[in-house]
């Protein structure tokens, strides 16, 4: 079955600190991998990785996708606190469905 | 964000009651979905959508029925609310774009069964 396993569940961090939230997936027909962000409410959706090798960014967020070693990292740079969230990454690809992580809750400290 | 609203937005209801949650949307998209989040099980798929009247279950289909008679209306009903029904669902929607189907969420339903 597939899977989808985020690491670490947690983490701590101070302002300014640099991170790195990692996904790995145990997929058989790979089409995409997604992260989102949620805060206090919904999901707000991050990046879709497709190929291997291309970073993708927005800002202090850049993400990379390894599909030989099928796992993708999302880093943020210079954290705030208003990054603090939970991270959640999902598996795009079986029948118009997506498959999540158990997410990574973040927690940048002042 | 994208236009997909949630209704009721809270909900406190007894064991046994018939429990019917809407979600409505704006966007035209094909796809709707159903999920609920509950701490250390991360987002559950329910149900799904692919197009009026075209449904399918998700990996915690029991205890739930869904039915979608128009494209913006997806409903998720709980037929006789269980307290392990008790948790925040999430509606979400989508399209085909660039081989995948990128989701977006509506605001959440919290539902709490006593």
């Amino acid at each position: 079955e597939d899977k989808v396993v985020q690491s670490p569940l947690s983490l701590v961090v101070h302002e300014g600190d640099t991170v790195t939230l990692n996904c790995s997936y145990e997929v058989t027909n790979f089409r995409s991998l997604l992260w989102y962000k949620q805060e206090k409410k919904a999901p707000t959706f991050l990046f879709m990785l497709t190929s291997s090798g291309i970073e993708k960014k927005s800002g202090r967020l850049s993400s990379i996708l390894d599909k030989k070693e099928l796992f993708s990292i999302l880093n943020i740079t210079a954290t705030q606190t208003g990054d603090s969230a939970v991270y959640l990454c999902a598996d795009g690809g079986s029948n118009y469905k997506l498959t999540f992580g158990k997410g990574t809750l973040l927690t940048v400290n002042p | 964000d994208a236009g997909i609203t949630q209704s009721p937005r809270h909900k406190v209801t007894e064991t046994g009651t018939p429990v019917t949650l809407r979600c409505h949307q704006t966007e035209n998209h094909r796809y709707m979905y159903w999920y609920r989040q509950d701490p250390g099980h991360g987002l559950r798929l329910i149900h799904y959508s692919y197009g009026v009247k075209d449904t399918d279950k998700g990996e915690v289909s029991d205890g739930y029925s869904v039915s979608r008679s128009k494209t913006e209306d997806f409903l998720l009903t709980l037929e006789s609310a269980t307290s392990s029904q008790t948790s925040v669902y999430f509606c979400a929607i989508s399209e085909f774009l660039a081989d995948s189907y990128e989701q977006y969420f509506g605001p959440g339903t919290r539902l709490t069964v006593t």
